[in-house]
């Protein structure tokens, strides 16, 4: 079974803060993903990695940057943290196989208040 | 214009009825595609993949309709169990492979 893992549940941190979200996966997956989710506005792409030190930005990575020194472990940055930045983080990843299908698993996501 | 859209509900049905959902997508481009489920307060989880010519596991049939761009999810003999928000994905399979997610249809399933 593919094993996601994120380092918290549930964070609460200040404005201004730098926070750090760390996401290991066990299966050697080449591909890694952090996606916010918010009501209504679904899963949104922040930045993915589809090497160890390569980082490509998503949708909304403003606000975010990533590390990847690893290839199991992904790493989300919020510099400084602020209000808009509560959310639900949720980190994936995902193996392309030889016909190109791909599919991706989830951790068991981050609560993260910014208060 | 969202890349994939879904009906948000909630569909209320009671147990043992078919519910199906429907989900449009807007690239063409889109080469694969899924069906997550995701309890409360959970991650999703992939439920089944969505081939061309439609496929079926157990009560889930999952269909995709390329010319109108769109995929569907039908559940027969619904359980309590099946209560649950069900996210519509496509994948465009370009040098990045980007996946693009609905927002969800949520299901109740009553007794």
């Amino acid at each position: 079974d593919v094993k996601v893992t994120q380092s918290s549940r549930y964070l609460v941190k200040r404005t201004g803060e730098k926070v750090f979200l760390e996401c290991v996966q066990d299966m050697d997956h080449e591909n890694m993903f952090w996606y916010r989710q918010d009501p209504g506005l679904g899963l949104r792409l922040i930045y993915f990695s589809y090497d160890v030190k390569m980082k490509e930005k998503g949708d909304i990575p403003e606000g975010y940057s990533v590390s990847r020194e690893k290839k199991e472990r992904f790493s989300l940055i919020l510099e400084s943290a602020s209000t808009n930045q509560t959310s639900m983080y949720l980190c994936a990843s995902s193996l392309r196989l030889a016909g190109g299908q791909e599919t991706q698993y989830f951790g068991p996501g981050t609560r993260l208040l910014v208060l | 214009r969202k890349e994939v859209e879904q009906d948000p509900g909630p569909f209320n049905v009671p147990e043992g009825a078919t519910v199906a959902f429907n989900c449009t997508y807007s690239n063409s481009a889109s080469q694969s595609f899924f069906w997550y489920r995701q309890d409360c307060r959970k991650e999703p989880k992939l439920l089944m993949s969505v081939y061309s010519s439609g496929n079926e596991d157990g009560r889930f049939t999952a269909q995709l309709n390329r010319a109108s761009q769109y995929i569907s999810l039908l559940i027969r003999d619904s359980k309590l169990s099946d209560s649950a928000t069900y996210l519509c994905v496509v994948n465009v399979i370009s040098n990045f492979n980007k996946f693009y997610f609905g927002s969800g249809t949520k299901l109740n399933v009553k007794p």
